[in-house]
C-alpha cells in the first residue's frame, strides 16, 4: 500500500540549532515533493517544491533533500527560531494524478530559546 | 502573491442541518480548486477535486450527495454538508493552485473552517 510517513513525535530543539525533518515515501512515484508548515487551526503554507529530478534545493534559510532512490525527502531549517515551532508536512503529487496532494502525517517542530 | 478567501473561519450547526463554506481565489483564476478534511492531530485527507463548470471528482469514501460542491465560477467553489452530524465536525480546507507545480507556487489553502455538528 501506499505510505507517506513523518516522524509522529515532536521534534524539539534549541533556538540556532539546525532541525532536520524526514519524510519516507512507499510505492509512489512522485513528480513533486512539497514541503508545507501549518500553525494551529490555520491551513497549510506552502514552503519549497522539489522536483524528481532535483537533488537539492535551498530559500532562505530552508533546504530541502530528495532522493528517489532511497524515497525520501529531508527538510532543514538552519538557525532555527521560536517562531518556526509548528507542524511541517510533506506532501506528493504524482505524475498524471490530476495534481492532486498526498500529505504526510506531519512533524511537530518546537523550538525552545 | 495568491490568495485564498475562505469563510466562514467557524461554524456551530444543529444536527440534521446543512452548512455551506466558500472558498475564493482573490487575485487569479482557479479552474481546479480542491477540498480536504483534517481531523484531529491527524493530517490533511482529500475530499474532493473541484472543476468549474464541470461536476467534482470524489475520492474513494466520500458520500457525493452528503457534500455537495459547485464551482460555477473561476474564483469560486462551494462545498455544503448536508444532513450535518457530529460525526462531520472537522477542519475543512480547500486549496487551489496558480499554475500547477510547474510554477513553483505550489498550492495556496485558505484558513480552513472548523465545524462543529452538535
Amino acid at each position: 500500500s501506499q505510505k507517506i510517513e513523518q516522524n509522529s513525535e515532536a521534534l524539539n530543539i534549541q533556538e540556532g540549532k539546525t532541525a532536520t525533518l524526514t519524510c519516507n515515501y512507499t510505492n509512489y512515484s512522485p513528480a513533486y515533493l512539497q514541503w508545507y508548515r501549518q500553525d494551529p487551526g490555520r491551513g497549510p503554507v506552502f514552503l519549497l517544491l522539489i522536483r524528481e529530478n532535483e537533488k537539492e534545493k535551498r530559500k532562505e534559510r530552508l533546504k530541502v533533500t530528495f532522493d528517489t532512490t532511497l524515497k525520501q525527502s529531508l527538510f532543514h531549517i538552519t538557525a532555527s527560531q521560536p517562531a518556526d515551532s509548528a507542524t511541517y508536512l510533506c506532501a506528493l503529487e504524482v505524475t498524471g494524478g490530476g495534481n492532486k496532494l498526498t500529505f504526510g502525517t506531519g512533524t511537530q517542530l518546537k523550538v525552545e530559546l | 502573491g495568491a490568495v485564498v478567501s475562505q469563510h466562514p473561519s467557524w461554524v456551530i450547526c444543529k444536527s440534521g442541518t446543512s452548512v455551506k463554506i466558500e472558498c475564493r481565489s482573490l487575485d487569479f483564476q482557479a479552474t481546479t480548486m480542491f477540498w480536504y478534511r483534517q481531523f484531529p492531530k491527524q493530517s490533511l485527507m482529500l475530499m474532493a477535486t473541484s472543476n468549474e463548470g464541470s461536476k467534482a471528482t470524489y475520492e474513494q469514501g466520500v458520500e457525493k450527495d452528503k457534500f455537495l460542491i459547485n464551482h460555477a465560477s473561476l474564483t469560486l467553489s462551494t462545498l455544503t454538508v448536508t444532513s450535518a452530524h457530529p460525526e462531520d465536525s472537522s477542519f475543512y480546507i480547500c486549496s487551489a493552485s496558480v499554475g500547477g507545480s510547474q510554477a513553483e507556487y505550489g498550492y495556496t489553502f485558505g484558513s480552513g473552517t472548523r465545524l462543529t455538528v452538535v
